[in-house]
């Protein structure tokens, strides 16, 4: 298995509501990340987390919120959201922490908030 | 932090034509990548190459790490190549990569 698997693929939520994003890997890597698309511009790191700690929290607001349950699962919870946040946001995973041979993304979830 | 340009950063072309895309980059890196990303925003690893050449069926990239700069060629292109091919690259004391702001493919059939 060499995919990330992240779910769900689309979300449409309001400024009030609760969601989370799941993020999935099942490689024995022990880093993830979350990072944050806006259109035609590269994607933005937010999270790093290794050996289910959280290593990197890139100056990310507070109604972001990461969690990592267990060495395959990363949720990122949402809440209180603004319009702006509204773009893909993709999760990795890399063998250790580090920019290795084997950084794989997931193929992202597209939100919108309304 | 690292500096990383991208050439051009729109290309279109005709089926079966070649291209040559660039990454340009401030300081020495120990590690580059290539990505893909489809219309559907699925970024894909084509290649992990912090120094040398490397070939994938149509795809090869170079990256000469002393004259900080990488190439990317596509021969023979598909209508699925369309899409934004990135450069990143971490250095410095840093295993955060720097993305580049992507070359952007269409290519027409």
């Amino acid at each position: 298995d060499t995919e990330v698997t992240q779910t769900p693929k689309h979300l449409v939520m309001g400024m009030t509501n609760k969601k989370s994003l799941k993020c999935e890997q099942h490689m024995g890597h022990r880093a993830m990340y979350w990072y944050k698309q806006k259109a035609k511009k590269p994607p933005e790191l937010m999270f790093v987390y290794s050996y289910e700690k959280l290593s990197i929290n890139e100056s990310v607001p507070s109604r972001f919120s990461p969690e990592c349950p267990n060495s395959s699962l990363l949720n990122l919870h949402l809440h209180a959201l603004q319009p702006e946040d509204s773009a893909l946001y993709l999760c990795a995973s890399s063998q250790d922490r580090g920019f290795f041979r084997g950084y794989t993304f997931g193929s992202g979830t597209r939100l919108t908030v309304v | 932090g690292i500096q990383v340009e991208q050439s051009p950063p729109d290309l279109i072309l005709q089926e079966g034509a070649n291209s040559t895309l660039r990454c340009n980059f401030s300081d020495s890196v120990n590690n580059l990548q290539w990505f893909h990303q489809n219309p559907w925003g699925q970024l894909i690893n084509l290649f992990y190459i912090p120094s040398g050449t490397k070939q994938n069926g149509r795809l090869s990239a170079t990256t000469v790490a002393t004259e900080r700069y990488s190439l990317l060629y596509i021969s023979s292109s598909q209508t699925t190549d369309s899409g934004v091919y990135f450069c990143a690259v971490a250095g410095g004391g840093s295993y955060i990569p720097t993305f580049g702001r992507g070359t952007s493919l269409i290519v027409h059939p």
